[in-house]
Order: structure tokens, then sequence, then C-alpha cells
């Protein structure tokens, strides 16, 4: 157990529908990253989070957008769904101090299928 | 980030050490080796990590060669519950680029 909750657990959508996932962060720390896991693939980083600011995006459109909170939890939106948005959804939190960044722990996942 | 090779799969007898190679050929002089493991279904976990020095912790060991172009996750007595893909990932630790970089990774299969 990482201390890294998300939710859902599991998700159905239709095709350019809306969805928010969220992610609760492990105790005490500050920042939160979002990865998307296609089937059968390594984690492709979406973006990540530091006191409450987008801190590093990776190469994925502005449909797909993020939150941080002051308790430092975070929610995933993702806009206008397509087929190949299906995947698994991971959040990382992890504590970054003076440019440093600890290693990164994963929450289960959301699965989210979009038909 | 420098890239990594590892191989796609291997076997392992339960029981028995496990040698996970990683090639990082590219590697610069402040980046890390770490090394991160997905059993199925689940998020990746976090196993390891080393600049220069092997390093070792309760669940795994991490030798890095002199010149730090590849490295070795061991494990020392796999169990079926190591079953999992192992990601090897090189990264700058302090810097401003945070993501970490998953390739492929190599699917260990650990056998009774």
């Amino acid at each position: 157990e990482t201390g890294v909750t998300q939710s859902p657990t599991h998700l159905i959508k239709t095709r350019g529908q809306q969805v928010t996932l969220r992610c609760s962060s492990q105790s005490g720390h500050n920042t939160v990253s979002w990865y998307q896991q296609a089937l059968g693939q390594g984690p492709q980083f979406i973006f990540q989070y530091y006191r409450e600011e987008e801190n590093g995006r990776g190469n994925f459109p502005p449909r797909f957008s993020g939150l941080q909170f002051p308790n430092y939890s975070s929610e995933l939106n993702v806009n206008a769904l397509e087929l190949d948005d299906s995947a698994l959804y991971l959040c990382a939190s992890s504590t970054s101090r003076d440019r440093v960044l600890y290693e990164q722990y994963f929450g289960p996942g959301t699965r989210l299928t979009v038909t | 980030d420098a890239k990594t090779t590892q191989p796609p799969s291997m076997d392992c007898a339960e029981g028995r050490a496990a040698n996970l190679p990683c090639n990082h050929s590219t590697i610069s002089g402040n980046e890390y080796v770490y090394w991160y493991r997905q059993i199925h279904s689940q998020g990746p976990q976090y196993i390891i990590h080393g600049l220069k020095n092997n390093e070792t912790n309760e669940m795994a060991s991490l030798i890095i060669t002199e010149d730090r172009k590849s490295s070795t996750l061991i494990l020392p007595h796999a169990t079926l519950r190591d079953t999992a893909v192992y990601y090897c990932i090189v990264r700058a630790s302090l810097s401003n680029d945070y993501k970490l970089s998953f390739g492929a990774g190599t699917t260990v299969t650990v056998r009774a």
C-alpha cells in the first residue's frame, strides 16, 4: 500500500463526453503526477502539479487538464473523449524539495473505457 | 533523460536469484538509475535507485557498472509474487523535469 488512492476504480464513458478522475496523495507529499497507460504499454507522462501549479507536461493535447488542491489532492479532466483515451490512468505522489524529486508512489489507477 | 534498453522477457525459478539487466549507455553524470515494477492490474511500485554506488534495500540490490553504462537489478530470492513487468528508468533527480519515462520494461515470470 502506497497511501495514494484514486477514484473511481473503473469508468465507462461515451465518445465526446467529459470525465474527471481523482487522486489523493500520500500524506506529506506536495507533488502529483498523472500518467496514461494503454494496454500492453508502459505509462506515459501526462503532467505534474507542484504546489497547485502545473510543473511540466507530456505530449498530450489541451483537452487533458488538471488541478491540484491546497491539500495536494488532484484531479485529471479529459474533455471530448476519444476511443484512444481508453486506458489505465495512474496518479503518483512524491515530495519535491529544493528541486530534488524523491521517488514517486503510484496509486492503483482508474480504468477508463470509452465506447 | 537517457534511454534504456531491457530484454523484453525473462523467466526465473522460484527461490533463485533473478538478475535483470539494463543498458543505459547515454546516461549523463547527474542521472540516477531507478527501478520500478508493475504487477498485473496495479500501479507501478518503486523498488530502488542509485547514482554510482551499489545499493541494497529490503526488496532488491542494484549493481551499477563503473562506467555507469549498464546496471543489474537483483532479486535475491524470487517468489511467485515477484512476477511483474520491471522498468529501468534513468533521470536526473535534481531537475525541473520530474517525469518518469517508462519504456516497455522486462516481463519477469517466476516459475515454481
